[in-house]
């Protein structure tokens, strides 16, 4: 089976810089996932870490280590309109298994 | 290029009763999927079509959850009978995968499912 744990919720305000961890435990793994769903929206695809090592695109950056089981992301010049839920999901043949999500809470 | 569609948008149903949804995915992706997101909770895989053959249907309740692909394109999930505990929004993403890591999912708006 998969699990994977992350924070509940974090807050921080604008401007500043905020990592969102990721562990897991899998019998299967292709790579690490993230994915960003507002309120009453639907979840949109962020970033894939495959190998190990940071992969940044913009504002937002993900991390990988498969020897430690961890990945994170960052986000940073935080936005108020980057308070939304995030993510992490483990990637294993074609489908993805998701964390129940890390509430971001964005305040000026 | 069109997103995933689906509809209807909101159900609300009486426990017992039957409901179904529909999904439309991106042309020419595919691997079609069905998840369940209960509130507070991240999705949970129900089904996974590649084309219309199934790939994973492990955590499908198949007792009263049903769903299908037909010709490779559109799907149908469908619960009968409803149970209070399917109250959850149910939500279809496509991909282009067919093999590989990344499974860089589309999703829909969903379907806001009440059971009551």
């Amino acid at each position: 089976g998969q699990s994977l744990e992350q924070p509940s919720e974090v807050t921080a305000v604008e401007g500043a810089i905020v990592q969102i961890n990721c562990t897991y435990q899998t019998s299967g793994f292709y790579g690490l996932s993230w994915y960003q769903q507002h309120d009453g929206g639907a979840p949109t695809f962020l970033s894939y870490n495959g190998l190990d090592g940071l992969e940044e695109t913009g504002r937002f950056s993900s991390f990988l280590s498969r020897s430690d089981s961890y990945g994170y992301l960052l986000l940073q010049e935080l936005q108020m309109k980057d308070s939304a839920s995030y993510f992490c999901a483990v990637c294993n043949a074609g489908k993805s298994t998701f964390g129940d999500g890390t509430t971001l809470t964005v305040k000026p | 290029e069109a997103g995933v569609a689906q509809s209807p948008r909101y159900k609300i149903i009486e426990k017992r009763q039957s409901v179904a949804f529909w999904c439309n995915p991106i042309s020419g992706h595919a691997t079609l999927y069905w998840y369940q997101q209960i509130l507070g909770q991240g999705p949970k895989l129900l089904i996974q079509f590649q084309n219309n053959g199934v790939v994973d249907d492990s955590q499908l309740p198949k007792d009263r959850f049903s769903a299908e692909r037909l010709k490779g394109v559109d799907s149908t999930l469908k619960i009968q009978p409803a149970k209070l505990e399917d109250s959850a929004v149910y939500l279809c993403a496509s991909s282009l995968y067919v093999g590989g890591g990344n499974t860089e999912a589309f999703f829909g708006q969903g379907t806001r499912l009440t059971v009551v």
